[in-house]
Formats: structure tokens, C-alpha cells, sequence
């Protein structure tokens, strides 16, 4: 079975400055999806960014990137210029290809909380 | 397009009572999810379904039951409640690439 681990209970950062991150996946598929998604405290779950493990182009959105490190199995996200907004609970989450039975089922870590001081 | 909708936000039930939590979505998903969050942790999935009339267990499906007559409606029924179901349950959903799960805004329920 596949396993997501986040090893940072809590992250802080400063306004305006970087933060990353980590999450690293136990998976024996080639081919799989790996995703970041955002919960404020609204509870909304919002997806951040997403990645194709076939890519080895890290993807990035605006002043989201990640680091795929896809033999390390390590996903890690970095937010550059860090806003009072960015404040919330990142989670890690992975899913297998869209073929078989995966049925687009995710899996996801236990969540970064992620503080943003002005 | 209203996405993924449920309903109550909260309730409070007393140990043995039934509720049916409600999801619908509007997106034409085929593939619609119930996962619950409990305090400070990540989501877990309860249930999943790939269509109309198909439904499959997820990780943690005891003391609930699914149904799935339409493509829009995916119901979640807790049938006697326990402190242990005291959680966030969130529906999501997601087309045939599963590029993207959309999420409802969740229902928060304690059961004393």
C-alpha cells in the first residue's frame, strides 16, 4: 500500500521570505501523480499544485514550486515570498495513474500547519 | 456550477442516532469519494464510487454505508453513531483524468 509521510508537524516563516515544505511517498508504481493541496481555516480544501511523476520538470504555479525527487521519492514544496494568506494546513497527497482500479483514489500525509508572522 | 455541495455544515448527534450525510455535485463526475478528517490529521478515505450503482470500500468504512443511484447525489449514512465517528467528513469528486478532486466545503460532526 502506498504511504505519504510529512515529517514537520508545523513550519513558520516570515513574510516576504521562502519556506519548504517536505513529503516523501512509499510507492512500488512508475507512474503515478502526486499533489499538494491547501486547507485554511475555512476547512476548503484547495489544490496547490500538481505533479506527473513521467515529468521531470518540477512544476510550478506563480510562487509555488516543487522538488521532485522522484528516485528519493521526496516531494517537497516551496513558497517563495510568503503571505499572510499562505497561512494554513499543506497537505501532501499521492495517487496512481488513471489506469487500473486506482479510480483517482488519493492518499495523503498527516499535514504541515504552515504560520506566516508579519 | 455550484461544484461540490453537502449538506448540514455541522451536527451534533447522541450515540446510536442515524444521519445521512449529503454530497452533490454538478461537474458530471463519475467518480465521487468520502473521506473524513479527524483533529490535526490528514484525510482518510471511507468510501469511493465509480459510477451510478458502483461502490467500493475505502480504508476506514466501518459503521458506514453508501449509495450512489444518480450520477450527481453520493449519500454517506452513519448508522448508530459513536463518539469515534466525531470527525470532518469531506465528499469530493473527479472526472475520468482525476487531475484534479473537487472538494466540498465538509460537514463537521460530533457525536456525544
Amino acid at each position: 500500500a502506498q504511504t505519504v509521510t510529512q515529517s514537520q508537524p508545523e513550519m513558520s516563516v516570515q513574510e516576504a521570505e521562502t519556506v519548504t515544505l517536505s513529503c516523501t511517498y512509499d510507492t512500488s508504481e512508475s507512474d503515478y501523480y502526486l499533489f499538494w493541496y491547501k486547507q485554511p481555516p475555512s476547512r476548503q480544501m484547495i489544490l496547490v499544485i500538481r505533479q506527473e511523476a513521467y515529468k521531470q520538470q518540477n512544476a510550478t504555479e506563480n510562487r509555488f514550486s516543487v522538488n521532485f525527487q522522484k528516485a528519493a521519492k521526496s516531494f517537497s514544496l516551496k513558497i517563495s515570498d510568503s503571505q499572510l494568506g499562505d497561512a494554513a494546513m499543506y497537505f501532501c497527497a499521492y495517487r496512481p495513474s488513471s489506469g487500473g482500479t486506482s479510480y483517482g483514489k488519493l492518499t495523503f500525509g498527516q499535514g504541515t500547519i504552515l504560520t506566516v508572522h508579519p | 456550477n455550484a461544484g461540490v455541495t453537502q449538506t448540514p455544515k455541522f451536527r451534533i448527534l447522541k450515540i446510536g442516532q442515524s444521519m445521512t450525510l449529503q454530497c452533490a455535485q454538478d461537474m458530471n463526475h463519475n467518480y465521487m469519494y468520502w473521506y473524513r478528517q479527524d483533529p490535526g490529521m490528514g484525510l482518510k478515505l471511507i468510501y469511493y464510487s465509480v459510477g451510478a450503482g458502483i461502490t467500493d470500500k475505502g480504508e476506514v468504512p466501518n459503521g458506514y454505508n453508501v449509495s450512489r443511484s444518480t450520477t450527481e447525489d453520493f449519500p454517506l449514512r452513519l448508522e448508530l453513531a459513536a463518539p469515534s465517528q466525531t470527525s470532518v467528513y469531506f465528499c469530493a469528486s473527479t472526472g475520468w483524468t482525476g487531475n484534479e478532486q473537487f472538494f466540498g466545503p465538509g460537514t463537521r460532526l460530533t457525536v456525544l
